[in-house]
């Protein structure tokens, strides 16, 4: 089945230290693969997209992800998490048809420490 | 820059009651989406459409129904709200077609609506 799984519900990181969000997929072909970030009360951003070409792919905010073929890996880093990065952040993969249906996970609550 | 506009931020209406959500993007997409997001489940997708009048069912289609009369907007009707769809609902669209004849089906999201039924 066509799934997305992000194993950490929540992870706390310290001011300045790297970060690392997970995320694998099920997919049938080569996928289409996104994080979004939704900061509170707020809809979706996009961070970044891979659909092709270079597997590690560079997004907003400083955040880049490396798409692993072997591992159905896309794992979202920061070198260095600043406060305002506390948000919640979601992968997704797709399209499942012509209508640019995607599946999201369920998503990654970043809290920081000052 | 692509826009996204759903028609209230806060929502709170009583059981029973029919309620409209509203959803107008600007970039002249095809396709557009309507998820309810609630805590530790994540977006699941309720309804999208891929044309005018067209519609297909998503995840959690029971008890809601949508509405696609114009290109831009996008409606998510609740025919007789229940307290167990209280919850923040989310707008999206995207193209299948773009610059260079293919797309990367990003999605954009309007702000959302948080829904409130008593």
């Amino acid at each position: 089945a066509q799934s997305v799984t992000q194993p950490d519900i929540h992870i706390t990181v310290s001011e300045g230290a790297s970060l690392e969000l997970r995320c694998n997929y099920s997919y049938g072909a080569t996928p289409y693969l996104f994080w979004y970030v939704q900061s509170p009360g707020q809809g979706l951003q996009l961070l970044l997209k891979y659909f092709s070409g270079d597997t590690l792919v560079q997004g907003i905010k400083g955040f880049e992800a490396e798409f692993k073929r072997s591992q159905s890996s896309f794992n979202l880093r920061k070198p260095s998490v600043h406060w305002s990065d506390a948000a919640e952040y979601f992968c997704a993969v797709g399209p499942y048809n012509q209508g640019g249906k995607l599946i999201f996970g369920q998503g990654t609550e970043l809290s920081v420490k000052p | 820059d692509v826009k996204v506009t759903q028609s209230s931020r806060y929502l709170v209406k009583r059981t029973g009651e029919k309620v409209f959500l509203e959803c107008v993007q600007d970039m002249d997409h095809e396709n557009m989406f309507w998820y309810r997001q609630d805590p530790g489940l994540g977006l699941r997708l309720i309804y999208f459409s891929y044309d005018v009048k067209m519609k297909e069912k998503g995840d959690i289609p029971e008890g809601y129904s949508v509405s696609r009369e114009k290109k831009e907007r996008f409606s998510l009707i609740l025919e007789s709200a229940s307290t167990n769809q209280t919850s923040m609902y989310l707008c999206a669209s995207t193209s299948h077609r773009a610059s260079g004849g293919y797309s990367t089906y990003e999605q954009y999201f309007g702000p959302g609506t948080r829904l409130t039924v008593t």
